[in-house]
């Protein structure tokens, strides 16, 4: 069964540092990959998704994230840690078809 | 892409009743989900819900406890039935909004049980 393992259940970070934030997938063929972000209190916010083109992903507010086949992963980076950074973030698999299979979180804290 | 229309935002119930909670598309959609998000925890797949054929139901939840209804392509209700504490949640429907995996989420429904 497709599933991902969040490695990291929270990352604590100085505003200005950099951002890593841990995804191994399972899969039995090649799926496509996704973080969301979850504010306190708001909606899901898609950041990046990996629909088998560049393994390389840029996506929204300075994120990006590299799928590495051999390594199973999945990893988001970013660069410099703003204080909005702070928030849930979920690393999602498909699972057969269009199903999602969502990681258990990472929480992101920004220190000042 | 998509927009979803969720309601209600959040309701207090009482344990034995049910909630109705109702998801409207802007557009017409094949595909729709359904997941629960318990406190602090991850998001659940439900089921999914395609127009035109019986909700398919994820292991451990089954359609006596959260029946489905899908009578158009822009349309959905979850009931969440004789409810108890433990369903206490955020429900969210979800819907494929482009053949590229591009997905809407609804801004969810905060349903407490007491």
């Amino acid at each position: 069964a497709q599933s991902v393992t969040q490695l990291d259940s929270h990352v604590s970070v100085s505003e200005g540092t950099p951002v890593l934030l841990r995804c191994n997938y399972s899969s039995s063929y090649s799926p496509s990959l996704f973080w969301y972000v979850q504010h306190p209190n708001k909606g899901l916010q898609l950041l990046l998704k990996y629909t088998s083109a560049a393994t390389l992903v840029k996506g929204i507010n300075g994120f990006e994230a590299e799928f590495k086949k051999s390594e199973t992963s999945f990893h988001l980076t970013k660069p410099s840690a703003h204080m909005s950074d702070a928030a849930e973030y979920f690393c999602v698999v498909t699972k057969g078809g269009y199903k999602l299979s969502f990681g258990a979180g990472t929480t992101v804290t920004v220190r000042a | 892409s998509a927009v979803i229309s969720q309601k209600p935002s959040r309701d207090i119930c009482q344990r034995g009743t049910s909630l109705t909670i109702q998801c409207q598309v802007d557009s017409q959609v094949t595909m729709m989900f359904w997941y629960r998000q318990q406190p602090g925890q991850s998001l659940t797949l439900i089921a999914t819900a395609n127009q035109g054929s019986e909700a398919t139901y994820e292991s451990g939840f089954v359609i006596d406890k959260f029946p489905i209804s899908r009578p158009n392509l822009t349309f959905s209700t979850l009931t969440v039935s004789n409810m108890s504490p433990e369903d206490s949640s955020i429900y969210l429907c979800s819907v494929v909004s482009d053949q590229n995996y591009g997905y809407t989420f609804g801004s969810g429904t905060r349903l407490t049980v007491v």
